[in-house]
């Protein structure tokens, strides 16, 4: 079955960088988009970012532009999500999800989420 | 960016009763070269990551009980829970993936049970 099983809970202080990973399971790891999602306490759904895992290819949210970066390690069917120079607003759960196939942008199996938490 | 608003923010149905949300796009959403609404709905619950329950604005995905249906073009959609259940509590957002590569969510609408 399908599984995306992403990195624990982070705590940061302001301006450090984290690091987030969702490992892929189930499926073909280069055959479906990655995006990422997050989603601060009590709050909606803010779309990050997507990847390509087969060609590298990325797109970012223009809020994000010059402080995210989704990679992969093809080998191990692993994307990684890093985040720099983060501050207080930057805490939330921070979700992988796979790209549903034909429909790109839409999200059909999402991971169990990463807090992290941003405090000085 | 497609800015997306949804209305009501929270609504409270009687177990049984049509559930009505709406989505509005700041821009056009169709497609015009293959007719399609890039516009998708998602139903979260307390404590999990967001489902996906519709996509081309009326497709359900595989799974989803059909009292869950999607309407509209545009600018302009509805997603329509025609029999609420009580397992249906949950905050519902629309998606429009439009715009590659930047896919906003609307802000999410709390469904209750009255």
């Amino acid at each position: 079955q399908v599984q995306l099983v992403q990195s624990g809970a982070e705590v940061k202080k302001p301006g450090a960088s984290v690091k987030v990973s969702c490992k892929a399971s189930g499926y073909t790891f280069t055959s479906y988009d990655i995006n990422w999602v997050r989603q601060a306490t009590g709050q909606g759904l803010e779309w990050m970012g997507w990847m390509n895992p087969n060609s590298g290819n990325t797109g970012y949210a223009q809020k994000f532009q010059g402080r995210v970066t989704i990679t992969r390690n093809t080998s191990i069917s692993t994307a990684y999500m890093e985040l720099s120079s983060l501050r207080s607003e930057d805490t939330a759960v921070y979700y992988c999800a796979r790209g549903r196939r034909a429909v790109a942008g839409t999200s059909d199996y999402w991971g169990q989420g990463t807090l992290v938490t941003v405090s000085s | 960016d497609i800015v997306m608003t949804q209305s009501p923010d929270s609504l409270a149905v009687s177990l049984g009763e049509r559930a009505t949300i709406n989505c509005k796009s700041s821009q056009s959403v169709l497609y015009s070269s293959n007719n399609k609404n890039y516009l998708a709905w998602y139903q979260q619950k307390p404590g999990q990551p967001p489902k996906l329950l519709i996509y081309w604005a009326s497709t359900r995905e595989s799974g989803v009980p059909d009292r869950f249906s999607g309407s509209g073009s545009g600018t302009d959609f509805t997603l329509t829970i025609s029999s609420l259940q009580a397992e249906d509590v949950a905050v519902y957002y629309c998606q429009q993936y439009y715009s590659t590569p930047i896919f906003t969510f609307g802000p999410g609408t709390k469904v209750d049970i009255k």
